[in-house]
C-alpha cells in the first residue's frame, strides 16, 4: 500500500522568511514518482514538480527548492523568502510505478503575512 | 493555456435528489481522473478512465455513483441519490498516456458540492 504523511497541518510565517514543508512516503515500488501541488483558494491544484525515484538530485526553480532522500523517504519542499502569494495549501503525492493513481497527503496549510 | 474544464463551480442540492458533474480535459488527454476532497483532506480517486474505459473505480460507491466517458473525451460523474456525506469538492484531472505513469496529472477548478 502507498502512503503519504505531511505532518504539519499548518504553518503561519512572516513574509521573506523562508519555510520547509515535509514530506515522508511509503511504498513497495521500487520506481515511483513524487509531486508536489499547490492548491489555493480558488480550489484548482496547480502542479509544481514531478520527480521519479531514481533521480535524487535537489532540484532548485525560483524561490521553490526540493530535497528528495531516498534513504529517509522524505520529499521536502522549501520556500525562500515566502511571500503572500504563497498562502495555500500543499500537497504532497505518491504515484507508484505500478499504480497509475496519486496518493495524496493531507495537506501543510501556508499562512504568510506581512 | 490549456485547461481541465468543470461545471458546475458550485452545487447545491437537496439529500436524496440526483446531481451530476461534467469535466472537459485538456485535448488529447487520454487518462481521465475523478477525484474527491472532503474539507481539511487530500483528494482522493473515485475513478480513473484510459480513453472511455474504466481502469479503476474501486473506491466508487456503486451503489449510488457512477461516470461514464462515452467517447472518451469528457465525462459526467452521477450521484443519486445524494447523502449528506458527499459534501465535498469533486475535482477531474487529466494526463497524457505513456511514460508508464510518471506524467503529471493536469487538475481542473472543481465543483464544490454541498447537500442539505
Amino acid at each position: 500500500a502507498q502512503k503519504v504523511t505531511q505532518a504539519q497541518t499548518e504553518i503561519s510565517v512572516v513574509e521573506k522568511e523562508d519555510v520547509t514543508l515535509d514530506c515522508v512516503y511509503e511504498t513497495r515500488d521500487t520506481t515511483y514518482y513524487l509531486f508536489w501541488y499547490k492548491q489555493p483558494p480558488s480550489g484548482e491544484l496547480v502542479f509544481l514538480i514531478r520527480r521519479n525515484s531514481f533521480d535524487e538530485q535537489n532540484e532548485i526553480s525560483g524561490r521553490y527548492s526540493w530535497n528528495f532522500q531516498k534513504s529517509t523517504s522524505s520529499f521536502n519542499f522549501t520556500i525562500t523568502a515566502s511571500q503572500v502569494v504563497d498562502s495555500a495549501v500543499y500537497f504532497c503525492a505518491l504515484k507508484g510505478g505500478t499504480a497509475s493513481k496519486l496518493t495524496f497527503g493531507t495537506g501543510t496549510r501556508l499562512q504568510v503575512t506581512l | 493555456e490549456a485547461e481541465v474544464a468543470q461545471s458546475p463551480r458550485y452545487k447545491i442540492t437537496e439529500k436524496s435528489q440526483a446531481v451530476a458533474f461534467w469535466c472537459d480535459p485538456i485535448s488529447g488527454h487520454a487518462t481521465l481522473y475523478w477525484y474527491r476532497q472532503i474539507l481539511g483532506q487530500g483528494p482522493e480517486l473515485l475513478v480513473q478512465f484510459q480513453d472511455e474505459s474504466v481502469v479503476d473505480d474501486s473506491q466508487l460507491p456503486k451503489d449510488r455513483f457512477s461516470a461514464e466517458r462515452l467517447k472518451g473525451v469528457d465525462s459526467t460523474l452521477k450521484i443519486q441519490p445524494a447523502e449528506l456525506g458527499d459534501s465535498a469538492m469533486y475535482l477531474c484531472a487529466s494526463s497524457p498516456k505513456g511514460q508508464g505513469g510518471a506524467l503529471e496529472a493536469f487538475f481542473g477548478q472543481g465543483t464544490r458540492l454541498t447537500v442539505v
